[in-house]
């Protein structure tokens, strides 16, 4: 079956921009995670989802980055005014369940340039 | 605080040794361990988590772990590499609370020459 799919692929943004990153999870997955992913680093959680529900959200490193999750499967994470330091890989993970032994699979990322 | 390690960034084999990338891992609960690759310009793939039970785990690829609750670690195995296990090798974990953030190691870098 089809994989969790992310668009854009590659973004790229003057700074003070808006951008907004979709997420596709894999059809019937409840839990759906956001990482941010620097070069040369691993992925950083950001924010996780539950169906339509945020449960977390300790990892946004500010006010300007915001997720959505309205209906349950699609998400979009949104980041107001973009900065440099917001380059990065933005990773999207979904889960069959909300049990905390559920593996996660990744979609693609976006690669997020701010000039 | 839950913490990852991967003391190597770059590990070297010659094709049809084994190879083994290390991890090691703190957390104030039970773990819940998993290995992930990433090929160039693609997503995370997962190979193989630890949850409970045997100690050997087996996954996808030949590719194996070794859970040592001893010394908090989770190397990954495999006894033959070939040159398309070429890839970045992630660890992770969780611990067994209520915490669904996976906390990543920083990516071991694999190389097989032929």
């Amino acid at each position: 079956g089809a994989g969790v799919s992310q668009s854009p692929r590659y973004k790229v943004a003057k700074r003070g921009q808006d951008v907004a990153l979709r997420c596709d999870p894999i059809s019937g997955h409840v839990s759906l995670f956001w990482y941010q992913q620097a070069l040369g680093q691993g992925p950083e959680f950001l924010t996780y989802f539950q169906n339509e529900a945020q449960l977390d959200k300790s990892g946004l490193p500010s006010d300007r980055f915001f997720a959505e999750r309205p209906e349950g499967s699609v998400s979009t994470l949104k980041i107001q005014r973009t900065q440099q330091e917001d380059s990065a890989v933005y990773l999207c993970a979904s889960s069959l369940g909300g049990g905390i032994q559920e593996t996660q699979y990744f979609g693609p990322g976006t690669r997020l340039l701010v000039l | 605080a839950q913490s990852v390690a991967q003391p190597e960034d770059q590990v070297n084999v010659a094709e049809g040794n084994p190879l083994t990338v290390k991890c090691t891992y703190s957390v104030s609960g039970n773990p819940y361990l998993f290995w992930y690759v990433q090929y160039p310009n693609r997503g995370l793939q997962f190979l193989l988590k630890y949850i409970t039970g045997d100690n050997l785990v087996k996954g996808s690829y030949g590719f194996e772990a070794e859970f040592n609750k001893s010394q908090t670690s989770f190397h990954l195995k495999k006894p033959s590499a070939l040159v398309s296990d070429s890839a970045l090798y992630f660890c992770a974990v969780r611990d067994g609370g209520s915490n669904y953030q996976l906390i990543w190691g920083a990516g071991t870098k694999l190389i097989i020459k032929p």
